[in-house]
């Protein structure tokens, strides 16, 4: 089956800094890849997709890359805000089950 | 409004005793999946159905049931078996696009879980 590796929390930052949270896979063929984020006491929210390889995911400002040559899809967002404080997973489709998995899941906050 | 709809948000249980969560959707949505998710941890899968009157363990089935009568509905129960109980709980389900399971979930916003 899938597995998923991010990298781990929390990620401190300051209001309009950089975010970069690494994620790689390992999967059957080309899965499709998401990220969902998850604010406090919620349930999850897609933030963004992508369902082949060099295709970009793009959503409120974040993006992330299918990069197949590496099995990665970083999440990037150039200028954080205090309301993207949550957390997030990245999660590749398992193409078997038709199911997703997620990784551990990667805390954000982000300070004024 | 469309979307899934998950009751009880909490529910207390004492030790021995089975509980069922609740699970609807009016998305109109065929699959549909129940993850479990504890402090620091991902998601993981208990079960998941694809089509009415059928389901699959998912990796961590043991000590869980669930049904799938109509398409809109998938309790979840948690019986005496599942030996660490407490968690948050969360039902989610999935489209099709011209045929094709697209990936994409839709969750509720979850059931917590305390065993007393």
């Amino acid at each position: 089956g899938n597995s998923v590796t991010q990298m781990e929390g929390p990620v401190t930052l300051s209001e309009e800094a950089f975010l970069t949270i690494n994620c790689t896979y390992t999967a059957t063929g080309y899965p499709s890849l998401f990220w969902y984020v998850q604010y406090p006491g919620e349930g999850l929210q897609l933030l963004l997709k992508a369902t082949k390889a060099d295709d970009k995911g793009s959503n409120k400002g974040f993006e992330a890359t299918y990069r197949k040559e590496t099995t990665s899809f970083h999440l990037e967002k150039g200028s954080v805000q205090v309301s993207d404080s949550a957390v997030y997973f990245c999660a590749p489709m398992d193409t078997g089950r038709r199911a997703l998995t997620f990784g551990s899941g990667t805390r954000l906050q982000v300070q004024p | 409004d469309g979307g899934i709809t998950q009751s009880p948000k909490y529910l207390f249980r004492k030790e021995g005793q089975n509980v069922t969560l609740s699970c609807e959707q009016n998305l109109n949505h065929d699959a549909m999946y129940w993850y479990r998710q504890d402090p620091g941890q991902g998601l993981r899968l208990i079960y998941y159905s694809q089509i009415v009157n059928d389901f699959q363990k998912g990796d961590i089935a043991e000590g869980y049931s669930v049904s799938r009568e109509k398409k809109e509905s998938f309790p979840l129960t948690v019986t005496s078996a599942q030996k660490n109980p407490t968690a948050f709980y969360l039902c989610a389900s999935s489209p099709r696009d011209r045929g094709r399971r697209t990936g994409e979930l839709f969750f509720g916003e979850g059931s917590r879980l305390t065993v007393l």
